[in-house]
């Protein structure tokens, strides 16, 4: 079941400019967390926040959680053709019976073009 | 190095030929989990392991076996492959949801698999 969507699917903007990615999920969750992948290779975490936070800033990166609205955002600053990526957003479920589950969106294509 | 290891890297075979994908983790992760990528589909979970000889079915299960009979290791079986499992595939692990910690996953580096 896809808990997770991002929007938009692909992003296309210019070195220095910011990009935005928001996440929108449907059920309750402890902390929802962003990933990066760089094409065809493994995933790498970025970020995580809580249910209970409303943001949270690591370096150029900020992203806000509105769990009101069950969604997400994540704005690069200043983006440079290095982050260039697909970037994911991931939940992490309540527990169900004591079982962990962390649950992918599909992903914004955010391309960076110097 | 703290790292995921998968192998192969790259596989190419042919239907109904087993194989077995290993994924090893050398940071004494208790959580192991295995995902496919598809394009248009995202990363669904296959399998997943909350320690030794634990393993519970994700969203994706069908044609996929796996053991966790040693906490670093994690291998996927495909018994009988089919066109329709290749794939790009990632192992991750972390400590899991420890004392109301998240689970923050580690990824290896993928599996890329053509069955013809």
């Amino acid at each position: 079941s896809q808990q997770g969507e991002e929007d938009p699917q692909a992003l296309s903007i210019q070195e220095g400019e910011n990009a935005t990615m928001n996440c929108s999920y449907k059920t309750s969750i402890n902390n929802l967390q962003w990933y990066r992948q760089n094409s065809g290779r493994g995933l790498v975490h970025l970020i995580l926040i809580r249910s209970n936070e409303r943001e949270k800033h690591s370096g150029r990166l900020r992203v806000t959680l509105d769990t009101s609205k069950k969604s997400s955002s994540l704005l690069i600053t200043a983006s440079r053709a290095a982050d260039t990526a697909s970037y994911f957003c991931a939940t992490d479920l309540l527990p169900q019976g004591g079982s962990e589950k962390l649950v992918f969106g599909k992903g914004t294509k955010l391309t960076v073009n110097p | 190095e703290a790292q995921v290891t998968q192998n192969p890297r790259y596989l190419i075979t042919v239907t109904g030929k087993k194989l077995t994908v290993t994924c090893s983790q050398n940071m004494n992760h208790e959580y192991m989990s295995w995902y496919r990528q598809d394009p248009g589909l995202g990363l669904r979970q296959i399998y997943y392991s909350m320690n030794v000889e634990v393993t519970d079915k994700g969203d994706v299960p069908e044609g996929y076996k796996v053991s966790r009979k040693e906490k670093r290791n994690f291998p996927l079986i495909l018994e009988s492959p089919s066109p329709n499992q290749t794939s790009l595939y990632f192992c991750a692990s972390s400590f899991g949801q420890v004392f109301g910690g998240a689970n923050v996953l580690t990824f290896g580096a993928g599996s890329r698999l053509t069955v013809l």
